[in-house]
């Protein structure tokens, strides 16, 4: 079954240093979407994806943040300078259809 | 989208059928209910959705009440791995490539 994608599982860096979280969509997918859950919070969205553009995305997306969809199956997020609160599971999602989205299993950063 | 509400934390022993409920009395006539789960450490995964008709799948059944203002997932067998976060989520179809909002949704714990 396919399944979405997520490198590294584990991210560690230092505050004020640029990290790119990487996923691998389900091929046939044309909605993208990352989400972010800090420890022993709910699960926040970040930005949605489409057709090359940002379809909308949240408060937390500030300048720090960018998404990128470099070839046909990478979606990346950057974040540019990175901050201890930035410290959280990072989900990329998408989607085929108006119904259901395939979540990833994640990417831990850890800012020290 | 209508707002849910579910109770926080439920029990359900191993090999019984888990029923968890969610009332969204507001619902519009033009709204789905979706259900997503978040096993511990894990990326939210998709369940269900239903408009006003039951649904089943490999993984749970959907029960919507006749007036739409509450439903039910049902696990027919939960097993240990059913240990989730389960979530109900209300959305309208012009909305359903948007974000997906997550609640605090009930913490399931299946007992040997």
């Amino acid at each position: 079954e396919p399944e979405v994608t997520q490198t590294p599982s584990h991210q560690v860096t230092q505050m004020g240093q640029e990290v790119i979280l990487r996923c691998v969509p389900i091929s046939n997918h044309l909605y993208f979407y990352w989400y972010r859950q800090i420890l022993g919070q709910k699960v926040e969205f970040l930005v949605s994806f489409y057709n090359n553009e940002i379809s909308e995305k949240s408060e937390i997306f500030d300048d720090q943040f960018s998404v990128e969809r470099p070839d046909g199956s990478n979606f990346t997020l950057k974040i540019r300078s990175t901050k201890l609160e930035d410290s959280a599971m990072y989900f990329c999602a998408s989607s085929q259809t108006a119904y259901e989205q395939y979540f990833g299993p994640g990417t831990r950063l850890t800012v020290t | 989208d209508a707002k849910t509400t579910q109770p926080p934390s439920m029990d359900c022993a191993e090999g019984r059928a888990a029923n968890l409920p969610c009332n969204h009395s507001t619902i519009s006539g033009n709204e789905y209910v979706y259900w997503y789960r978040q096993i511990h450490s894990q990326g939210p995964q998709y369940i269900i959705h239903g408009l006003k008709n039951n649904e089943t799948n490999e993984m749970a059944s959907l029960i919507i009440t006749e007036d739409r203002k509450s439903s039910t997932l049902i696990l027919p067998h939960a097993t240990l791995r059913d240990t989730a976060v389960y979530y109900c989520i209300v959305r309208a179809p012009e909305t359903s490539y948007d974000k997906v909002i997550f609640g605090p949704g009930t913490s399931l714990s299946v007992i040997p």
